[in-house]
């Protein structure tokens, strides 16, 4: 298994601009999520998705969409990039629920380093 | 909100030494949690994890300990080695059955040879 992949690993954006972080796993994980991690401020949840079809809002959703049309795929969007966007971005895919006396960890991928100039 | 966080936010000991990183968190409900290491320009990794109905877990020279009374939790890594310097954060589930993690700041943890 690839485990948890991202793509790009390292983005520079004008302010305005658009574009999509790609997240994919191959484990079968029903649950994925998107972090941001700043200096300091430890992993931040933007938007989490428990199933195909189902999104919902972290604790930072502003600025960012998803979409979860298949369980293997959950992109971030970026509709107008700003400075206050720049940050790593983590990807994250676990089992949705944690199964009785078992581990239920989350496998990250590599991360996204964007900057927003 | 609820919300996770470090008592430290960095550590520094010898090789050798035994270390200890500290974690409290609020949510009451919370019944599951993870201690995860980040090293420099890596994604967290999974170290070790315990549920509420335990106080203690160990692993492979990693020992979790789980104080319900005072909502606090503990990372002890014995025979610290160098390979061991990264941040280490503590995550609750705070989603309760509905399973969603919630992260600590993390501690910087630095093994001086």
């Amino acid at each position: 298994n690839a485990g948890v992949t991202q793509t790009p690993k390292f983005q520079v954006l004008k302010t305005g601009q658009s574009m999509t972080l790609q997240c994919a796993q191959d484990m079968n994980h029903e649950y994925m999520s998107w972090y941001r991690q700043d200096p300091g401020m430890g992993l931040r949840l933007i938007h989490y998705s428990v199933g195909a079809g189902i999104t919902d809002q972290g604790e930072v959703p502003n600025g960012y969409n998803v979409s979860r049309s298949t369980t293997e795929d959950f992109p971030l969007r970026l509709l107008s990039a700003a400075p206050s966007q720049t940050s790593v971005y983590f990807c994250a895919s676990s089992y949705g629920r944690t199964p009785a006396g078992g581990r239920n960890e989350q496998y990250f991928g590599p991360g996204t380093r964007l900057t927003v100039t | 909100g609820e919300s996770v966080g470090l008592h430290l936010p960095t550590l520094s000991v010898q090789e050798g030494d035994n270390s200890i990183i500290n974690c409290a968190y609020s949510n009451s409900a919370s019944d599951y949690f993870i201690w995860y290491k980040q090293e420099s320009g890596k994604g967290p990794q999974f170290i070790i994890d315990i549920r509420s109905n335990m106080d203690k877990r160990q692993g492979q020279r990693v020992t979790v300990l789980l104080n319900k009374t005072v909502k606090h939790l503990s990372l002890q890594i014995a025979a610290t080695q160098p390979g061991d310097s990264a941040v280490y954060f503590c995550a609750e589930n705070s989603g309760g059955s509905n399973y969603k993690l919630t992260f600590g700041k993390g501690t910087l943890l630095t093994v001086n040879p």
